[in-house]
């Protein structure tokens, strides 16, 4: 199988504060990995693209220096909520690409509530 | 620029009838589509993928979908609905331009089924 994890599940935390959110490929490695945002009852959008090595490329309209992503293995792609608020509560699902595949596979989410 | 629509937020449907869900595409080349499966606190799932081969694509958990080019259609069948198959569905597109392969997401199809 292809699975990927994320870490936390869920988080709360207080407006000001930092909020950092892990996906891992488990069993594969991922050059791509990729940063969904879903609200409720709406679709998923996507935040921005992260390859090994290299910086992360950010769809229109997303901040990059609120929303920094780190790729640095094969394996993990980490999301850091900088200086959250309560709009940025949302569910953040990542998924990651198979080297040499073009199929995603997905996490099963983290839900982001900020007080 | 590749997008996708989805013709029903809601269906419903009794257990043992067909399931149909609709998707409309737009796209300046011949696209890749999918659906995927999103259950309450679980991660996207892959039903099935177009991907220029045969028209007529089978999935997991006895969906199907049937890619009409005349139509710029991709609606999912199943012929008889379980109670387990309740559940938001994402049609999917997969842009390929600007160098990643991105997808794009749907608004969604929330399926109820009821005994």
């Amino acid at each position: 199988g292809a699975v990927v994890s994320q870490h936390p599940s869920w988080v709360i935390c207080k407006s000001g504060t930092s909020v950092k959110i892990e996906c891992r490929s488990l069993d594969f490695q991922a050059t791509t990995m990729f940063w969904y945002r879903q609200f409720p009852k709406q679709s998923l959008m996507l935040m921005a693209t992260s390859n090994e090595g290299s910086k992360a490329t950010y769809e229109q309209g997303v901040e990059k220096d609120k929303f920094l992503i780190n790729h640095a293995s094969l394996t993990l792609s980490t999301l850091t909520v900088t200086s959250a608020h309560p709009e940025d509560s949302s569910f953040y699902i990542c998924s990651a690409r198979k080297t040499n595949n073009n199929e995603q596979f997905f996490g099963p989410g983290t839900r982001l509530t900020v007080l | 620029a590749q997008s996708v629509t989805q013709l029903d937020s809601h269906v419903s449907v009794s257990e043992g009838t067909p399931v149909l869900l609709r998707c409309n595409y737009s796209s300046s080349y011949s696209p890749s589509l999918f659906w995927y499966v999103q259950h309450p606190n679980k991660g996207l799932q892959l039903l099935l993928k177009y991907t220029s081969a045969a028209t007529l694509v089978k999935g997991i958990n006895g969906f199907e979908a049937e890619f009409k080019k005349s139509e710029t259609s991709f609606h999912l069948t199943k012929p008889s609905a379980h109670m387990s198959d309740a559940a938001e569905y994402f049609c999917v597109v997969s842009d390929q331009s600007g160098g990643y392969n991105k997808l794009i997401f749907g608004a969604g199809t929330r399926l109820a089924v009821h005994p």
